[in-house]
């Protein structure tokens, strides 16, 4: 069964380092997302992405973050500067079909968790 | 108002117990809903799309109400593996797939 891939599992850095999260969507997938969850609260919408730009992004998603498609397989997440609270579990998640009605099944990956220090 | 809204729970049932779950959103042009479910420490999966017209899968029943703004989710002959997180999640109109998640309900099963 097809799925998403994210790596690295888990990744520990310092404060003010940057990060790149990679996650590989499912392969006919043309609608890729970053979400992100905190320890015990929900999963926040981060970024999506589409025909190699931003679609949508939200309030979090500051000038600290970045996202591209280098390669047409992977999909990755950029965090410049780390900061202590971006520590998280930073989840990837693909879908065949955008817009509104829509099936909502986004198809997630296992996430990355980010440990800032 | 929050975007989406559920009780936290936990709601501690035995097996085989009936149990309801609620949301409500912000947004009234909202047009799809979802209920997620997430097992500890894991990725949120799609558990069923709600329709408007209410639909069932199983021993799980999803109910909408527009006019409330209000959704709901019935789990019927509860099992032990039924214990895991229900995440509410609506679709936000203005955005590609921009799914706007609840906090979630916390539901443990117990023998």
């Amino acid at each position: 069964e097809p799925e998403v891939t994210q790596t690295p599992s888990h990744q520990v850095t310092q404060m003010g380092q940057e990060v790149i999260l990679r996650c590989v969507p499912i392969s006919n997938h043309l609608y890729f997302y970053w979400y992100r969850q905190i320890l015990g609260q929900k999963v926040e919408f981060l970024v999506s992405f589409y025909n190699n730009e931003i679609s949508e992004k939200s309030e979090i998603f500051d000038d600290q973050f970045s996202v591209e498609r280098p390669d047409g397989s992977n999909f990755t997440l950029k965090i410049r500067s780390t900061k202590l609270e971006d520590s998280a579990m930073y989840f990837c998640a693909s879908s065949d079909t955008g817009g509104e009605p829509n099936t909502g099944e986004l198809f997630f990956g296992e996430g990355s968790r980010l440990t800032v220090l | 108002r929050k975007e989406v809204e559920q009780d936290p729970g936990p709601f501690n049932v035995p097996e085989g117990a009936t149990v309801a779950f609620n949301c409500t959103y912000s947004n009234s042009a909202s047009q799809s809903f979802f209920w997620y479910r997430q097992d500890c420490r894991k990725e949120p999966k799609l558990l069923m799309s709600v329709y408007s017209s209410g639909n069932e899968d199983g021993r799980f029943t999803a109910q909408l109400n527009r006019a409330s703004q209000y959704i709901s989710l019935l789990i019927r002959d509860s099992k032990l593996s039924d214990s895991a997180t229900y995440l509410c999640v609506v679709f936000f109109s203005g955005g590609y797939n921009k799914l706007i998640f609840g906090a979630g309900t916390r539901l443990a099963v117990h023998p």
